[in-house]
């Protein structure tokens, strides 16, 4: 069975740097083909893509948001990390990392999602 | 502002049949798949429709997708009361190297 799941601060501060880990079990991140992506949704509003991560360590960012966000894996802990630095106030969201695959045009197995709230 | 633009909400009775549009552009509907996803309150999305058209395994055929050009069409038909949830269109855009998903459509079911 796949599973991924987010796991990360509820709180921080403006100006912190925010890092939230995706554990995945149920597949390999050095598998051909497999790809994970950060999403984030704030309160009451739409899915924002943030970063992607594929197999091969080819990295992708949101244009918005390039210059505050690092994404990078650990293969042997079976974990994708983000980290976004100078958060905001606005950045207050709820982070779900996702599954997609290579061939396959959809994030197939979500986490459940980590809250962060960013408030002095 | 999302890159895919979705209706922010549609209704219909108990029985009966909704269609949800998404549109977007040549760099990511236009030439790439389009999925569909469920959310529904407090929860994570869910994905109905992958690859245009195509329904994971244990989705129910009242759940149909279809794309033309750099639109797409969700439809559910036989809507229950459980089908109240919020729903999204998504694809990757190849010029923005991102995922990017419509403004989300609530569907209320009278």
């Amino acid at each position: 069975q796949v599973t991924l799941k987010e796991s990360g601060p509820a709180l921080v501060k403006p100006t912190q740097t925010l890092k939230l880990t995706c554990t995945v079990s149920g597949f390999s991140l050095s598998t051909s083909g497999m790809r994970v992506s950060w999403i984030r949704q704030p309160p009451g509003k739409a899915l924002e893509g943030l970063a992607r991560i594929d197999w091969d360590d080819d990295k992708f960012y949101s244009t918005s948001l390039k210059t505050r966000l690092t994404i990078s894996k650990d293969t042997s802990k079976n974990q994708v990390v983000l980290t976004m630095t100078n958060m905001d106030p606005v950045d207050t969201a709820t982070y779900y990392c996702a599954r997609s695959r290579r061939g396959y045009g959809d994030l197939d197995v979500w986490g459940k999602g980590t809250t962060v709230t960013v408030s002095s | 502002q999302s890159v895919l633009t979705q209706p922010p909400s549609v209704s219909a009775a108990p029985g009966q049949k909704v269609t949800i549009s998404c549109s977007g552009s040549s760099s990511n509907i236009g030439n790439n798949y389009v999925s569909w996803y469920q959310q529904l309150p407090g929860t994570a999305p869910k994905v109905l429709i992958y690859d245009n058209n195509k329904r994971p395994s244990g989705i129910p055929d009242r759940f149909s997708g279809s794309k033309s050009g750099s639109s797409a069409t969700l439809g559910i038909t036989g809507l229950q009361t459980g089908d109240e949830a919020d729903y999204y269109c998504g694809a990757w855009d190849s010029s923005l190297s991102i995922w990017v998903f419509g403004g989300g459509t609530k569907l209320t079911v009278l």
